[in-house]
């Protein structure tokens, strides 16, 4: 079963666009919620988390919306640049639930910025 | 800053090969884990270990093992390679609820 859905699996956007990819789970204890960046050849790195008493975060050029009642956060990228161009992975864990071996990754999205 | 190194990039082997792969941390980092990513499956943890010695498995344990002799140290264990182990497998630590800290990953082919 799979806890954290991403959509969409892959993205092309024309540079100044903003990209957004949506994330939604199930389990109504997830309470911290870290999105990665991983450039080719690279690990993934955190960007930008939240945590449920927020309704937005924003670092940069980037800005997670997380709606609470819907069980759904998104991560927006304003004005993209083509050095954005990665694969993002949202996440989710318990703070209760142990370690990181309760974080639940989604299955990623390929971003592609155009020049 | 942390560092998370893989010992190799890439790595070619023969199917029933025994693999090693060797993740090392300089950040006196509780928690180490494996995962592996394939395209359209993400991240999957494989096992994960809180203290020396011990491991626990994560979702995807069959055909691996791990050990972890040291703190800093932490070995994945193909013990008998296959060719559906073919992936990119990454190493990451933390320290209690801390982000992860990933490695660039080797990248296992088996033939």
């Amino acid at each position: 079963q799979q806890q954290v859905k991403q959509s969409p699996q892959s993205l092309i956007v024309q540079k100044g666009g903003i990209p957004i990819i949506n994330c939604a789970y199930e389990n109504t204890a997830f309470d911290y919620f870290p999105w990665y960046q991983q450039f080719p050849g690279k690990g993934p790195a955190l960007l930008i988390a939240i945590r449920p008493d927020v309704s937005e975060k924003k670092e940069g050029r980037f800005t997670i919306s997380f709606n609470k009642s819907a069980k759904q956060f998104s991560l927006h990228i304003m004005d993209s640049q083509p050095g954005d161009s990665a694969t993002y992975f949202c996440a989710a864990i318990p703070s209760s639930g142990g370690g990181a071996d309760g974080l639940t990754f989604g299955k990623g999205t390929h971003l592609i910025i155009q020049p | 800053d942390v560092k998370v190194t893989q010992s190799s990039r890439y790595l070619v082997k023969r199917t029933g090969e025994k693999v090693f792969l060797e993740c090392v941390q300089d950040m006196d980092h509780e928690n180490m884990f494996w995962y592996r990513q394939d395209p359209g499956l993400g991240l999957r943890l494989i096992y994960f270990s809180y203290d020396v010695k011990m491991k626990e498995k994560g979702d995807i344990p069959e055909g691996y093992s791990v050990s972890r002799e040291k703190k800093e140290r932490f070995s994945l264990i193909l013990e008998s390679a296959s060719t559906n182990q073919t992936s990119m497998y990454l190493c990451a630590s933390n320290r209690g609820y801390s982000p992860l800290h990933f490695g660039n990953g080797t990248r296992l082919t088996v033939t």
